[in-house]
């Protein structure tokens, strides 16, 4: 089955870019969507099709997938956005979620 | 306002059969695919199952095949999944998901707030 892998962890410094990578076989030949999840809330859409941002979503949030690596990028990081965050694509008919990233803003 | 609110979940034996239920509204529900995606306690998401806007198309992950069926009535604007032979590795809060996008780009644009199951004796 389709795997795909997400540092469980990634840190940064209110101001600095954070970047959040999710790994998989050809991933760069799927579209690859981004989720944030805070804690005791449902996920929201970040980013679609590699580098879409829905309607309401910050401009310092982008996205990229090229080769194997699909990136998340959050530029001027800010103090609400310490989440965690999921990577997704599709393999066939099957949704398939990275592991997460617990991103702290420090 | 587009809005998914779940409903049904709560605590079952080991064996035992639930049914959520999800009421869609504030958009046009019979032209989306729709999901259930869970999240068990401290680990992250899984998708479970997958339905065709017109019911004709559903799709499982493979830990669910054969105990799960997902369904939807678009005169109603509601999707159920149905749960058999529940396991403890079902534990989770369960998700509707709303799915956006054509194949191979579908993306998860609208959630709803969750509903807890726990399966344990």
């Amino acid at each position: 089955s389709y795997e795909l892998t997400q540092p469980p962890s990634v840190s940064v410094s209110p101001g600095q870019t954070a970047s959040i990578t999710c790994s998989g076989d050809k991933l760069g030949d799927k579209y690859v969507s981004w989720y944030q999840q805070k804690p005791g809330q449902s996920p929201v859409s970040l980013i679609y099709q590699d580098r879409k941002r829905p309607s309401g979503i910050p401009e310092r949030f982008s996205g990229s997938n090229s080769g194997n690596t699909a990136t998340l990028t959050i530029s001027g990081t800010q103090a609400m956005d310490e989440a965690d965050y999921y990577c997704q694509a599709w393999d066939s008919n099957t949704v398939v979620f990275g592991g997460g990233t617990k991103l702290t803003v420090l | 306002e587009v809005q998914l609110v779940e409903s049904g979940g709560g605590l079952v034996q080991p064996g035992g059969s639930l049914r959520l239920s999800c009421a869609a509204s504030g958009f046009t529900f019979s032209i989306y695919w729709m999901s259930w995606v869970r999240q068990a306690p401290g680990k992250g998401l899984e998708g479970v199952a997958n339905i065709k806007y017109d019911g004709s198309e559903s799709y499982y992950v493979e830990s669910v095949k054969g105990r799960f069926t997902i369904s939807r009535d678009n005169a109603k604007n509601s999707l159920d999944l149905q749960m058999n032979s529940l396991r403890a590795e079902d534990t989770a809060v369960y998700y509707c998901a709303r799915l956006f996008g054509g194949s191979g780009t579908k993306n998860f644009d609208i959630w709803g707030q969750g509903t807890m199951v726990t399966v344990s004796s």
